[in-house]
Parts: structure tokens; C-alpha cells; sequence
């Protein structure tokens, strides 16, 4: 089983909806990130999380919103999805800020 | 200046040939350094990690270092169609707490090798 899942694989949405990204690790880590990827950006950092009570923001945290249920779980969310945050979302993990391994994505699109 | 410059490619080269991927950085206080690799529609996955100066091999692989020059380097020995994937740089520096622990990354470089 993989050590970093990502939950929907693939969404369309519309715009105005709210939606979420769930992220979940069996890996141990205490760090969880949400990255988003757009083609000729690379990586960009939305929020990230040292434990339950630590959540900190990214670069681009505007329109999204997270939240740590567990060590284990952290779940992105568009309060109100635009068409411009249609992009791929990669949740990862590390132990203590040492190298980061990231789940398979999400590809979410906004219409 | 970006923290972190990477030439995104396309880069395409034949089956067997060495690669060169190459990232810069502003920085001084990287320590740190990895390569990750990106299939499309995957996941990135951690393909090397350096720490400070210097060279690690790893197979067909070797991550070179040059902190005095703010330079990294990623060579693919006799390269196959099955390294066709985006590569990506990243790089942090020494601390963990607050944001030191974050990574700062290349946008990638794609890489085709053709049979």
C-alpha cells in the first residue's frame, strides 16, 4: 500500500463550489504540505504543518483553506473553487523537515 | 533572481547518451540538496539527497554539488526511455523549525530519451 494517498484522484468541479482534498500517511511523519503544480510554475507551496496544533501558510494560500484532523490526515479545501486554481495537488510528508515524499496528485478542475 | 533557477527543457537526447540536468541557486545558506523525479501524471519521487558539497552515486546516477559556485548537477549514465520524466531540483537550508525546513524547488527539467 502506498505510504502517502491522495483522495479524489481526479475531480471537475464547478465554479463557486465548495471542495475538498483529502491527504492521508502511514508513514509517521509529523510535516504535511499541499503544493499545487501548473504547468511553467514547478511547485508551489499552499500550506504546510508541523502537527495538529501547527499549521502554517505557503506561498499562495489565498482561497484555500487546510486542516489537520490527525498526524496522519490533512485535507485542503476551496471554500469557493474559480477557474484559475485548476491545477494539480500533491499532499507530502517529512520526518521533522528532512526530505519530503509526495502522494500520486490530484488533478482538479474548475469549470 | 529566483532562488532557484532550472532550465525546464525540453531536453531531448538517444537512448545510451549521458544526461546533464543543472540547477542554480542564490542561497548561500542551502545545505541541502535532492533530485526528484516526476513521471507524468505521478507524483514526484525522491531520486537523490546531498548534503553540502561534494559527489553521491547512486547506479547510473550522480549528484554533484558545488556550493562555491552555486551550482548542482544530476548525471544519467547510459540513459534509457524509462528515465523520460521531468526532474526536478530542491534545495533547503541547515534549520528545521519555522520555514527553514521547507524545500525550495527548480520548476524541472523534461527529458525525453528517445530509442
Amino acid at each position: 500500500d502506498a505510504d502517502v494517498t491522495q483522495t479524489p484522484r481526479n475531480r471537475i468541479t464547478k465554479t463557486g463550489k465548495r471542495i475538498m482534498l483529502e491527504c492521508s500517511q502511514t508513514k509517521g511523519h509529523d510535516r504535511m504540505y499541499w503544493y499545487r503544480q501548473d504547468p511553467g510554475l514547478g511547485l508551489r507551496l499552499i500550506y504546510y504543518s508541523f502537527d495538529v496544533k501547527d499549521i502554517n501558510k505557503g506561498e499562495i494560500s489565498d482561497g484555500y483553506s487546510v486542516s489537520r484532523q490527525a498526524q496522519a490526515k490533512f485535507s485542503l479545501s476551496l471554500e469557493s473553487a474559480i477557474p484559475n486554481q485548476t491545477a494539480l495537488y500533491f499532499c507530502a510528508t517529512s520526518l521533522s523537515g528532512s526530505t519530503q515524499y509526495f502522494g500520486p496528485g490530484t488533478r482538479l478542475t474548475v469549470l | 533572481q529566483k532562488e532557484v533557477e532550472q532550465d525546464p527543457g525540453p531536453l531531448s537526447v538517444p537512448e545510451g547518451a549521458i544526461v546533464s540536468l543543472n540547477c542554480t541557486y542564490s542561497n548561500s545558506a542551502f545545505q541541502y540538496f535532492m533530485w526528484y523525479r516526476q513521471y507524468s501524471r505521478k507524483g514526484p519521487e525522491l531520486l537523490m539527497y546531498t548534503y553540502s558539497s561534494g559527489n553521491k552515486e547512486d547506479g547510473r546516477f550522480t549528484a554533484q554539488v558545488d556550493k562555491s559556485s552555486k551550482y548542482i548537477s544530476l548525471f544519467i549514465r547510459d540513459s534509457q526511455p524509462s528515465d523520460s520524466a521531468t526532474y526536478l531540483c530542491a534545495m533547503r537550508g541547515r534549520g528545521y523549525g519555522g520555514s527553514q525546513g521547507n524545500l525550495i524547488f527548480g520548476k524541472g527539467t523534461k527529458l525525453s530519451v528517445k530509442p
